[in-house]
């Protein structure tokens, strides 16, 4: 059973608007979330994470969302720019050892 | 600083043979971790190795092994490869306390 699923494969915006990526989890005792981005043919590239201390996170135009009671998190990119076409992996973990969702693909047309 | 780099970039190998990937961690880092990326899917954890101990293993049989070095580079190894073991194998590295962990480009592991 997945702890951690990223519902939407893809998602196609227009360039300057707002990308919403989303991601569920199971487990309650989950206190750190991140977000990795990845480009064909590289590794996934750190992004921004939250602590399950707070709510939101901010980090130029990438903001994470917490709602612990719901078991959710997302990432706003606003606005959003072709070269963040790219596959987008939510995670939980501690000290490297990560459980990744399956990823959602965004696509940002220009 | 340099990156974490993996060799080689591509491999291919016949069912039943053993394989041996290779992951250089970033500089200061004494942590590595190894993820399985099947096609269409998430990293999945497959051990992790902190002073050259075993710290850590998700749901992989014991035909999956590792080492770490004393300058933190380290190992996967694979026996009696099976086609299901074709994917994307990443190495990461961080410091113990750290939450992040920063990857290396990968390799891609072709069973045929």
């Amino acid at each position: 059973d997945q702890q951690v699923k990223q519902n939407s494969p893809s998602l196609s915006v227009q360039e300057g608007r707002i990308s919403i990526l989303n991601c569920d989890y199971t487990n309650s005792m989950f206190d750190y979330f991140l977000w990795y981005k990845k480009y064909p043919a590289e590794g996934p590239t750190f992004l921004i994470s939250i602590s399950s201390i707070k709510d939101k996170n901010e980090d130029g135009r990438f903001t994470v969302f917490l709602n612990k009671s719901a078991k959710h998190l997302s990432l706003h990119i606003v606005p959003s720019q072709p070269g963040d076409s790219a596959v987008y992996f939510c995670a939980v973990g501690n000290t490297g050892k990560l459980i990744f969702g399956q990823g959602t693909t965004l696509q940002v047309k220009p | 600083e340099t990156g974490v780099t993996q060799s080689p970039t591509h491999l291919i190998k016949t069912r039943g043979q053993q394989v041996t990937l290779r992951c250089s961690s970033q500089s200061g880092h004494n942590t590595v971790s190894w993820y399985q990326q099947a096609l269409g899917q998430g990293p999945q954890f497959i051990f992790q190795y902190y002073r050259e101990e075993e710290n850590g293993r998700g749901n992989f049989p014991p035909r999956f092994s590792g080492l770490q070095f004393p300058n933190y580079s380290s190992e996967l190894n694979v026996n009696a490869l099976e086609l299901d073991d074709s994917a994307l194998y990443l190495c990461a590295s961080s410091w113990p306390t750290d939450r992040e962990a920063f990857f290396g480009q990968g390799t891609r592991l072709t069973v045929v």
